[in-house]
């Protein structure tokens, strides 16, 4: 069965400070991918990165950067120097063959001035 | 327009009340989908249209009724719902490759549904 556990169901910062959100997946497929998705409160949700199982190399945009490791099962999101219009719902979501993205609970991230 | 968007983005039924939600992409994608967002719930994936034919029906009620009468439109047919299907629902599309792993989804910005 695949899975997808975001164990932070909140997360409280003041502005500037380097915030990880973490992300735990599970599948026995050995070809998947791995997304982060964005929800602010207007509710759309916004695409921020795809990962496929075979490219375990971090990646860095801007002020966002992810770490990937399979030998953990975990896809962690950092966003450094965090602004107050990163405050939004953030969601780690998988996808294996048979075309369904299986998405996390979810972590609300508040950054506070 | 551009993306996928949704109309309406705000709807109250009564329970016995008949409504429609309708998605548009104009992003060229060939899949279409539906979600059930309700509050402190991971996002519930309801239906999938690849190439406007219905490939999963997520053991959703007969009371939502998707329609895709085309690649780049989707409905979701409501009627006699339950005040526990108020919920903010998201329609995405995406193109899908032929070994069934997604592309990235796209999301439209939700209709915040209220059953009262």
């Amino acid at each position: 069965a695949q899975k997808v556990t975001q164990a932070q169901t909140e997360i409280s910062v003041v502005e500037k400070e380097d915030v990880t959100l973490d992300c735990v997946y599970e599948t026995r497929d050995t070809t998947y991918y791995l997304f982060w998705y964005k929800q602010p409160p207007s509710g759309e949700l916004v695409f921020l990165i795809r990962r496929n199982s075979f490219d375990e190399q971090n990646e860095i945009s801007g002020r966002y950067s992810w770490n990937f490791q399979k030998s953990t099962s975990s896809f962690n999101f950092t966003i450094t120097a965090s602004q107050v219009v990163d405050s939004a719902v953030y969601f780690c979501a998988l996808s294996v063959s048979g075309g369904k993205l299986i998405f996390g609970q979810g972590t609300e991230l508040s950054v506070k001035p | 327009e551009t993306g996928v968007t949704q109309t309406p983005r705000h709807l109250v039924m009564g329970m016995t009340n008949k409504k429609s939600l309708k998605c548009e992409q104009h992003l060229g994608h060939n899949a279409m989908y539906w979600y059930k967002q309700s509050a402190k719930k991971p996002l519930e994936l309801m239906f999938v249209y690849n190439f406007k034919e219905q490939t999963e029906n997520n053991s959703v009620p007969s009371r939502f009724s998707p329609e895709c009468p085309n690649s780049s439109h989707l409905f979701l047919h409501l009627h006699t719902l339950q005040p526990e299907d108020s919920a903010l629902y998201l329609c995405a599309s995406s193109q899908d490759r032929p070994d069934r792993i997604l592309g990235e989804q796209f999301f439209g910005p939700g209709t915040r549904l209220t059953v009262l």
